[in-house]
């Protein structure tokens, strides 16, 4: 069974850094690509990050372009997402999803950007 | 960025109707390698969401076939046959055929 567990969550001031790591087991992880998702309270969904099989390359929307950065360890089935300059805009639950195409989602963790 | 526009935002059903939800991209959503690569989720109240249908009309493991996807180009369609009270929640249409991968903005299907 494919699970994605999403911890590293919390409370935390604009302009400050947080990462988020993403366990996953149930599938060769290395043979996927992996993505960050995000939903702001109440709105919809907004795709953050994503990384290749390898590591090698890696894509953002400009919303978060050069603020965060996507990694994994293969070796140890994790994705990371390091989230630095952090806004209130960047409220919301961050979903690890495994491929490009949506398939599998974790149960999401929350981040909060307050003063 | 590809803009995806959903309609109808919510809509109304009673138990055993059947809707159709529409999904129109800016952009045509082929690929290069010649597939669409058009998504359907569903996000019921306080769960993450769940992909029911991949690449137009491609049923994932599990989704009853009530469930049906269609469409080509820039406009897209979801149909659900026979409206059961577990498919009620908010769906999303979803490309990942150019970056930035966007989503429509939702359609909430609730009970009449």
């Amino acid at each position: 069974e494919v699970q994605l567990v999403e911890t590293g969550g919390g409370l935390v001031q604009p302009g400050r850094s947080l990462k988020l790591s993403c366990v996953a087991s149930g599938f060769t992880f290395n043979n996927y690509w992996m993505s960050w998702t995000r939903q702001a309270p109440g709105k919809g969904l907004e795709w953050v990050a994503s990384i290749t099989n390898s590591g090698g390359s890696t894509y953002y929307p400009d919303s978060v372009k050069g603020r965060f950065t996507i990694s994994r360890d293969n070796a140890q089935n994790t994705l990371y997402l390091q989230m630095n300059s952090l806004r209130s805009e960047d409220t919301a639950t961050y979903y690890c999803t495994r491929g490009g195409q949506w398939h599998y989602w974790g149960q999401g963790v929350m981040v909060t950007v307050s003063s | 960025d590809v803009v995806m526009t959903q309609t109808p935002p919510s809509l109304s059903v009673a138990i055993g109707q059947s809707v159709s939800i529409s999904c129109k991209s800016s952009q045509s959503l082929v690929y290069s390698d010649g597939k669409t690569y058009l998504h359907w989720l569903l996000q019921s109240s306080g769960r993450s969401p769940k992909r029911l249908i991949y690449q137009v009309s491609n049923l994932d493991s599990g989704v009853p076939d009530r469930f049906s996807g269609t469409g080509s180009q820039k406009d897209f369609t979801l149909k659900i046959s026979r409206v059961e009270a577990k498919d009620l929640g908010v769906y999303y249409c979803a490309q990942t055929t150019h970056f930035p991968w966007t989503f429509g903005g939702g359609t909430k299907l609730e009970l009449k």
